[in-house]
């Protein structure tokens, strides 16, 4: 199974790009690796999802090495309002109970 | 479209009771998963409906329990509860071929 690591907590300043290390030494073969943001008491937010290499969207990166042994969630320019839990999940949807999804980052985003 | 809803969004039990709890997915999809998160334990799953059936299941006791409709609604329900069944309870729903789940807003569920 594939256990994740990742800092518990990290503090940046508005308008810098913070970067959020997930790592998961026992990632499979068909594992995908999705990020999601949560906010205190609200669901898990979808931030973005990647199997290798690099994926963008428009709020950010998840830079995958070749190994596929960690991640790295890229937020650009942070604003007050990402101040949340972060989250790595890795795994395969049609095999629920084997996703690990890790303790979370909580990040502070100060002005 | 519309997001992944939950009822009711919180709710206040005593020990012994039994509870039910509601899930819509987003239109279209016929995967639903229930999670179970408190701050000791973390993001944990309970299992997964697709089509009206159970395809995977976390490790719960029986207690825990959920059905889907054809509609691809989904309710869980707890019996018995304990105190430590307190916690915030996740679904999330899954379009079919696709590997991102959506989250609903969740119940917080408080036993007394």
């Amino acid at each position: 199974l594939a256990k994740t690591t990742q800092p518990i907590s990290m503090d940046s300043y508005e308008g810098q790009e913070v970067n959020i290390t997930c790592s998961h030494n026992n990632i499979a073969t068909n594992d995908y690796i999705t990020w999601y943001q949560q906010f205190p008491s609200q669901g898990p937010r979808f931030i973005i999802q990647g199997y290798k290499t690099k994926v963008t969207n428009e709020v950010a990166s998840l830079f995958i090495p070749a190994d596929r042994k960690s991640s790295t969630l890229s937020l650009p320019r942070v604003s007050l309002s990402d101040t949340a839990v972060y989250y790595c999940l890795v795994g395969r949807t049609y095999n629920n109970n084997d996703m690990r999804f890790g303790a979370g980052t909580r990040l502070t985003v100060k002005p | 479209k519309a997001g992944v809803t939950q009822t009711p969004r919180y709710l206040i039990k005593t020990r012994g009771q039994q509870v039910t709890l509601s899930c819509s997915p987003i239109s279209g999809h016929r995967s639903v998963s229930w999670y179970q998160q408190t701050p000791g334990q973390g993001l944990q799953f309970l299992f997964e409906y697709f089509s009206e059936t159970q395809r995977n299941k976390g490790n719960f006791p029986g207690r825990f329990s959920g059905r889907q409709f054809s509609n691809s609604r989904s309710e869980m329900n707890v019996s018995t509860l304990e105190l430590g069944d307190s916690a915030l309870y996740l679904c999330a729903s899954r379009g079919m071929d696709q590997e991102t789940q959506y989250f609903g807003p969740g119940t917080r569920l408080l036993v007394l």
